[in-house]
């Protein structure tokens, strides 16, 4: 079964230092997300992607974010500047379309700031 | 605002049935759905309402009252792998967008 996939697992990152979080959505999906989570909290919305740009949000993701889909693959979450808070699992997911349709998570990606 | 209210701990023994509940407030309202998440592992899809009533998949069912704003998911034949965390989550309301609102989460232990 087609699935998503994260890299690095795991990126441990001095507070300051910019990083790249990647993702290979399903290959027919068009709907593409990022997702975090602080250890033991909830799952909190990032920002969604579609027809090659932001559609939606949250507050979240503030200017030190930015989404990019260099081609046809890969998915990625740029962090500029990081900040003690920004550690947590990072989810990365897919959906064939919008609506009711089911999200596709990735392993994720858990991002240690130092 | 939106928000969603779900128990946080839940215990039962293997073969049991148990039903977590969840009660969200929208301005508006696209359906509930619910995830599964083993040890801050990815969260996996188990079903979506968006109309009363209840939806079976397998082992696992989910009902939906938009009057009452309230779902819940029902577990039948407990099983130690269900020992798991279980999020319900709405739409984003507020771009109306695809993006996905977690509750809090409800953490199963499955005992023998």
């Amino acid at each position: 079964e087609p699935e998503v996939t994260q890299t690095p697992s795991h990126q441990v990152t001095q507070m300051g230092q910019e990083v790249i979080l990647r993702c290979v959505p399903i290959s027919n999906h068009l709907y593409f997300y990022w997702y975090r989570q602080i250890l033991g909290q909830k799952v909190e919305f990032l920002v969604s992607f579609y027809n090659n740009e932001i559609s939606e949000k949250s507050e979240i993701f503030d200017d030190q974010f930015s989404v990019e889909r260099p081609d046809g693959s890969n998915f990625t979450l740029k962090i500029r500047s990081t900040k003690l808070e920004d550690s947590a699992m990072y989810f990365c997911a897919s959906g064939a379309r919008g609506g009711n349709q089911p999200q596709h998570f990735g392993d994720g990606t858990r991002l240690s700031i130092l | 605002g939106q928000s969603l209210e779900q128990p946080s701990e839940v215990t039962a023994v293997e073969g049991a049935i148990v039903q977590i509940n969840c009660t969200y407030q929208t301005s508006g309202f696209y359906g509930l759905s619910w995830y599964q998440q083993h040890d801050g592992g990815a969260p996996t899809f188990l079903s979506y309402n968006a109309l009363d009533g209840l939806e079976e998949t397998g082992r696992f069912s989910s009902f939906l009252s938009r009057s009452d704003s309230y779902g819940y998911l029902l577990l039948q034949e407990l099983q130690m792998k269900d020992s798991a965390s279980y999020f319900c989550a709405v739409r984003d309301q507020v771009q109306a967008g695809t993006a996905l609102i977690f509750g809090k989460g409800t953490t199963l232990s499955v005992s023998s």
